[in-house]
């Protein structure tokens, strides 16, 4: 399964852009990035996904590098709300390979503090 | 959209003795998961179940673990003669499998705790 690497921490004040980062220097060519959230005590929550394009959703923003094997997580304006663990996950299509089963692998993710 | 459901949301037993949680998707989602989390870790993964079909069980469901989607809506994940390590998060998600990438919809969560 491919990895992913992220900064155990990072921290930002609230209402400033927040940019997280993600290297996955091994990625296939078919494999999609997803950003999944967890804040205390819930369960994850999905962010966003893309593949070689940038990415806009209403919760944030995904910068894909062009060779792919970095991405960027961005959150425009950061609120307290956004205090969580951001983990970074490659999915590969179920299509590619007898194996996969759109399990989600998990690494240990990054805890964004937000200060006010 | 209910959201998925996890009961109880915390369970304390003894070790040695069995536990059972319950997981209801989202409706209409007929791809289930389970994972695992432990404290200062991310999930991982247990199994997944397509409709009433489990397709993929982790070396982490050792054979005391056994879990049953029997009519492919709710999930139950049973865990036989407990152990001090099995304390941890019992997460379960949800998810359309109508394509690939689909977002997958997490519960709460059952916390437990082995004494």
């Amino acid at each position: 399964d491919a990895k992913t690497t992220q900064p155990n921490s990072m921290e930002s004040n609230e209402e400033e852009p927040v940019h997280l980062p993600c290297n996955h220097s091994t990625i296939s060519g078919t494999d999609y990035i997803h950003w999944y959230r967890q804040l205390p005590s819930q369960g994850p929550e999905y962010v966003i996904h893309g593949l070689t394009s940038n990415v806009n959703n209403r919760m944030a923003s995904l910068a894909i590098a062009e060779d792919r094997k970095s991405s960027t997580l961005i959150l425009h304006r950061a609120t307290l709300r956004d205090a969580a663990v951001y983990y970074c996950i490659l999915r590969s299509p179920l299509g590619v390979a007898s194996y996969n089963t759109d399990k989600l692998i998990f690494g240990t993710g990054t805890r964004l503090q937000v200060f006010p | 959209d209910t959201g998925v459901s996890q009961n109880p949301r915390h369970k304390i037993t003894k070790r040695g003795q069995n536990v059972t949680f319950r997981c209801d998707p989202i409706s209409e989602h007929n791809r289930l998961y389970w994972y695992r989390q432990t404290l200062g870790q991310g999930p991982e993964f247990l199994t997944y179940f397509q409709n009433e079909a489990q397709l993929e069980k982790s070396r982490l469901l050792s054979d005391r673990f056994s879990a049953e989607r029997p009519k492919g809506s709710f999930s139950t994940l049973e865990i036989q003669r407990t152990e001090q390590g099995d304390s941890a998060m019992y997460l379960c998600a949800s998810s359309l499998g109508d394509r690939d990438n689909q977002p997958q919809h997490f519960g709460d969560g059952t916390r437990l705790s082995i004494l």
